[in-house]
């Protein structure tokens, strides 16, 4: 079956410029999370979705990213004026969260380089 | 404090041997534990899950919950080199979200 995607998987952008990442779900699954991972580094929350409810963004780094899931399906994260400190791996997962396993199935990541 | 935390390694080990990971986490409430492992350049992917108090094995993984001491480990019997990669643990909290901590980096040694 169809794991979750993400797009694109490379992305080279010079500073200052906005960047989009695209993450496609497993379908059916109503958490969805965007992670950060720098070279070496562990993973860094950034935001969750679940259901209908509000996000949780506490782990957005600056006002210059932000994430928005449409219909409960694909999400977009969104990175404004990009600075080279935003260089890194993008990590989306999805999971069934309203299970006490909740596993969560990692994307292939979507690699940023800000020039 | 952090909410969920290991030693970062890196974990050397030799080929044959047991590999012990270990992880602590703050949230006494917290509902259920995971060890995904993440090769280098690779997505981490889940191995072993325990919600459990006690010990949970599956192959030559074995997953040991205590809650009294918020403290999960992993252990991995008879280490091959294909096990060399970083093990994350993750820890599904009373209010609901999926921690994960920084990883510890295992290399098992030929």
């Amino acid at each position: 079956g169809a794991g979750v995607s993400q797009s694109p998987s490379n992305k080279v952008t010079e500073k200052g410029k906005d960047v989009e990442l695209r993450c496609d779900p497993i379908s059916g699954h109503t958490a969805l999370y965007w992670y950060r991972q720098s070279l070496g580094q562990g993973l860094e929350f950034l935001i969750y979705f679940q259901g209908n409810s509000a996000p949780d963004k506490s782990g957005l780094p600056s006002d210059r990213f932000s994430a928005e899931r449409t219909g409960g399906s694909v999400s977009t994260l969104t990175i404004q004026r990009t600075q080279q400190e935003d260089s890194a791996v993008y990590l989306c997962a999805s999971s069934l969260a309203d299970t006490s396993q909740e596993t969560q199935y990692f994307g292939p990541g979507t690699r940023l380089l800000v020039l | 404090q952090k909410e969920v935390e290991q030693n970062s390694g890196p974990l050397s080990v030799p080929e044959g041997a047991i590999a012990s990971l270990n992880c602590t986490y703050s949230d006494r409430g917290s509902q259920s534990f995971f060890w995904y492992r993440q090769y280098s350049g690779k997505s981490p992917e889940l191995i072993m899950f325990i919600y459990s108090n006690g010990d949970k094995e599956d192959g030559r993984f074995t997953a040991q919950l205590n809650k009294a001491s918020q403290y999960v480990s992993l252990l991995i019997r008879d280490s091959q080199p294909s096990d060399s990669a970083t093990y994350l643990c993750a820890v599904k909290t009373s209010y609901d979200k999926v921690i994960f901590g920084p990883g510890t980096s295992l290399s098992v040694i030929p």
